[in-house]
């Protein structure tokens, strides 16, 4: 089992709608976790961070954070083409200092 | 906030030269910071993580002969390819975390270096 565990899609979303990523984690101690935004040919940029259960709002996107059931979801309101990227998940294990990745989830916003 | 730059943003060198690449954090101090290269359509791979002042810790199979990593001040991390070969050829990034508490870690625009 992978210890950050992504669909990689691609997701298929229509402008406007929402999307919504998930990611499960294996480690039960992991505390931070981070959604980063890849466009390809470049770097990842950070777009969310949340360490606590429930949920953590910032524009249109809100993660969300649910420890017992070891999973964390990106939601993206009102989705637009230039939202098309690859979104990496990421989280820090317990006891660790380096993000673990998931593969991604390819999204694509079609106009 | 949380920017980090890097330096050159593409880089051609010839087999058997070595290439420096400079990472800064140019609006915090960064207490790690992480370098990590990308081949096509594939994820990140973590190479080393360095704290400041101190020897860069490698990951396994990652020749830190080769790689040589400098984190001489709160601010600036280097990374110099020795005796590039084409398959060094690839996507750097480094990112930067603030530390102190904070965990999250911001990314760099990447070096795309290609030794031909």
């Amino acid at each position: 089992q992978k210890e950050v565990e992504q669909n990689s899609g691609p997701l298929s979303v229509p402008e406007g709608a929402i999307a919504s990523l998930n990611c499960t984690y294996s480690d039960r101690g992991s505390q931070s976790f981070f959604w980063y935004r890849q466009y390809s040919g470049k770097s990842p940029e950070l777009i969310m961070f949340i360490y606590s259960n429930g949920d953590k709002e910032d524009g249109r996107f809100t993660a969300q954070l649910n420890k017992a059931s070891q999973y964390v979801s990106l939601l993206i309101r009102d989705s637009q083409p230039s939202d098309s990227a690859t979104y990496l998940c990421a989280v820090i294990i317990a006891a660790g200092n380096k993000l673990t990745f998931g593969g991604g989830t390819r999204v694509l916003v079609k106009p | 906030g949380a920017v980090v730059s890097q330096h050159p943003s593409r880089v051609i060198c010839k087999s058997g030269t070595s290439v420096k690449i400079e990472c800064r954090s140019l609006d915090f101090q960064a207490t790690t910071m992480f370098w990590y290269r990308q081949f096509p359509k594939q994820s990140l791979m973590l190479m080393a993580t360095s704290n400041e002042g101190s020897k860069a810790t490698y990951e396994q199979g990652v020749e830190k002969d080769k790689f040589l990593i400098n984190h001489a001040s709160l601010t600036l991390s280097t990374l110099t390819v020795t005796s590039a070969h084409p398959e060094d050829s690839s996507f750097y990034i480094c990112s930067a975390r603030p530390g102190q508490g904070l965990f999250e870690q911001y990314f760099g625009p990447g070096t795309r270096l290609t030794v031909t």
